[in-house]
């Protein structure tokens, strides 16, 4: 079965502090891919990343950076100087090489970045 | 990109009647359309998979009597939520996959309905 844990519920951080969401999956899958989507206020999911099982390459976009270690089953991400806009649900989701099959998300982290 | 498009994105009903929410892909052909459910705080929890004229496919523990979906094109799938009652109210999200899908892998989602029952 595959899961996804996200074992951080809320973190609270004051502007321009760096602030990592941790990500744990489990799958017997050799083959799988890996996203990360943010949920604003508003409610729509705005996709942030996705990584295949087989890319272990650490990825930055600004002031985003995900930290992918299959040793730990972990997906990592990182935000660099945090601001108040970054204030949302962080989903962590898992998809299993197979076609026509969902996502399968982690219950989220809900971000607060104060000024 | 790939855009779907859902509609209604907010929608009050009174128990009893039935509600129902459309999405549409826009500028692919969504053969695989999964649809979620958002309780507030809560994850998004799969309800069931429907791919293009078949019927769907319900996670466990998902009433398929009161979530009707129909996904008869390749450009349209509907939620019903027949008999809503307040326990109904929550945020309901479309994903579709496809062909000539966009830079997410295939996965695009629609902006959710938010639905209140009262």
């Amino acid at each position: 079965a595959q899961k996804v844990t996200q074992a951080q519920t809320e973190i609270s951080v004051v502007e321009k502090e760096d602030v990592t969401l941790d990500c744990v999956y489990e799958t017997r899958d050799t083959t799988y891919y890996l996203f990360w989507y943010k949920q604003p206020p508003s409610g729509e999911l705005v996709f942030l990343i996705r990584r295949n099982s087989f890319d272990e390459q650490n990825e930055i976009s600004g002031r985003y950076s995900w930290n992918f270690q299959k040793s730990t089953s972990s997906f990592n991400f990182t935000i660099t100087a945090s601001q108040v806009v970054d204030s949302a649900v962080y989903f962590c989701a898992l998809r299993i090489n197979q076609a026509g099959t969902a996502l399968i998300f982690g219950k989220g982290t809900t971000l607060s970045v104060s000024s | 990109g790939a855009v779907v498009s859902q509609h209604p994105s907010r929608v009050i009903c009174k128990s009893g009647t039935s509600v129902k929410i459309e999405c549409r892909s826009l500028d692919f052909q969504a053969t695989t359309m999964f649809w979620y459910r958002q309780f507030p705080k809560k994850s998004l929890m799969l309800m069931a998979t429907s791919n293009e004229g078949s019927k769907a496919t319900y996670e466990q523990g998902v009433e398929k009597d009161k979530f009707l979906i129909n996904h008869a094109s390749l450009t349209l799938s509907t939620l019903t939520v027949t008999s809503a009652h307040p326990e109904d109210s929550s945020f309901y999200i479309c994903s579709a996959t496809g062909r000539g899908t966009g830079t997410a892998y295939g996965y695009t989602f629609g902006s959710g309905t938010r639905l209140t029952v009262v």
